[in-house]
């Protein structure tokens, strides 16, 4: 079993509807990561937490530390949210990554 | 500062070449972290510095592959007698320890090795 579990793997969705993707960790963590990645490879950080819920624009986190759990939702989707999301566990002191396996996430118009 | 530099951003080699690549970080980051992607997977752990010091290295990392960070400031990573099964796209990221501890990721060098 993977020490990070996002599910589910593929997404395929109409522009406008609301968007959940779930993360679940087993290691201890200082910090979760929710990354945006774009064919091409270049990945952009969204959102470091650990504890409650942020939000950006559209897209919200949240953390349930104790359920080791995290989501991400995106609210109105929109063709250009298409892209793959990874979340990310970030360990106690050196801070280095353990991902996800990446949810591939499409948006129609 | 525009953030985290990657080169090449392409490269293509032969089975058993040596090759190396590049990482610039965020000038004032003291951590600097290299990830592998290989297709269809999330990213792997490979090794990271604090400035100059190499201090985890993971056993994905044989004895074929060196980093160095000889500054603490940008880093190289080598792999010798490449393989197929090194095929992968290279990410490398910093951090500012201590600050914020939010990992800023470089566009990645993608390796093919046939």
């Amino acid at each position: 079993k993977n020490e990070v579990e996002q599910s589910p793997q593929n997404l395929t969705a109409q522009e406008g509807e609301f968007i959940t993707i779930n993360c679940s960790y087993s290691v201890g963590i200082s910090a979760l990561h929710w990354l945006q990645q774009h064919p091409g490879g270049g990945i952009v950080s969204l959102f470091m937490l650990s504890s409650g819920k942020k939000k950006h624009g559209r897209l919200i986190a949240t953390i349930n530390i104790q359920e080791k759990h995290s989501s991400l939702h995106i609210t109105a989707s929109h063709p250009r949210d298409s892209a793959v999301y990874i979340c990310a566990a970030g360990g106690q002191g050196a801070q280095k990554l353990v991902f996800g396996q990446g949810t591939r996430l499409t948006i129609n118009p | 500062d525009t953030g985290v530099s990657q080169n090449p951003r392409h490269k293509i080699t032969k089975r058993g070449q040596n090759v190396t690549f590049r990482c610039d970080p965020i000038s004032e980051h003291n951590r600097l972290y290299w990830y592998r992607q290989t297709l269809g997977q999330g990213p792997e752990f490979l090794t990271y510095f604090q400035n100059e010091a190499q201090l985890e290295k993971s056993r994905l990392l044989s004895d074929r592959f060196s980093a160095e960070r000889p500054k603490g400031s940008f880093s190289t990573l080598e792999i010798q007698r490449t393989e197929q099964g090194d095929s992968a796209m290279y990410l490398c990221a910093s951090s500012s320890w201590g600050v914020t501890d939010e990992q800023y990721f470089g566009p990645g060098t993608r390796l093919t090795v046939t």
